[in-house]
């Protein structure tokens, strides 16, 4: 069965500063992997997927990730923090089952100090 | 392009009351279609999803229900209102590569 684990409910960075959001999944099959973003009161956002090919993915909002199989880890990177990016950060793998669920990670909130 | 539509964004409901939250989607057919719930600082929970009209699977027992009447049409509803249900709640669909697509939510207070 897939899962997901987020390292650290709760992230705090100075504005300008490396962010760096932790996700490891397990998975029997090669897996199709996601970043979400929550603003307060807002569905959440697809930041960016990791499917094939390329194990770097660049999202949006200068947010990238990598996919790492040997470490089965796709941490989520932003070389510098903007007040902007405070908000909760999701981790997600697909479902291999065929009914196309999700798998998401409880969620890790980062918050950036000016 | 494909958008989802919830309705209303918030609302505010006695204890016992009835509830019908309303999800659509435009631009696509046939999609799979998934309620979760967020309760305060707590993760996701996904309540039930469709894979089509009149087909809904429940995730969680409780005393909630769903139902699918039209292809993009996705509708939670309850009979009679916990304090326990009160949470945000959110709609959403599946694009091509498992990824979801969520809607603004709403944000259900049980008073």
């Amino acid at each position: 069965a897939q899962s997901v684990t987020q390292l650290g409910s709760h992230v705090s960075v100075s504005e300008g500063a490396l962010v760096l959001l932790r996700c490891n999944y397990s998975s029997s099959v090669p897996p199709y992997l996601f970043w979400y973003v929550q603003y307060p009161n807002q569905g959440l956002q697809l930041l960016l997927k990791y499917t094939t090919g390329a194990t770097l993915v660049k999202g949006i909002n200068g947010f990238e990730a990598e996919f790492k199989k040997s470490e089965t880890s796709f941490h989520l990177t932003k070389p510098s923090a903007h007040m902007s990016d405070a908000a909760e950060y999701f981790c997600a793998v697909r479902s291999m089952n065929r009914d196309d669920k999700i798998i998401f990670g409880k969620g890790t909130r980062l918050h950036i100090l000016p | 392009s494909q958008t989802i539509h919830q309705w209303p964004a918030t609302l505010v409901q006695p204890v016992g009351s009835p509830l019908s939250l309303e999800c659509t989607v435009e631009g696509t057919s046939n999609p799979n279609l998934y309620w979760y719930r967020q309760a305060a600082g707590r993760g996701l929970q996904l309540l039930f999803y469709s894979v089509g009209i009149g087909q809904i699977s429940s995730e969680v027992p409780q005393n909630l229900s769903a139902s699918r009447p039209q292809d993009r049409q996705f509708i939670l509803s309850s009979k009679k209102l916990l304090l326990s249900d009160s949470g945000f709640y959110l709609c959403a669909w599946t694009g091509s590569y498992n990824e979801q697509f969520f809607g603004p939510g709403t944000r259900l207070t049980v008073l």
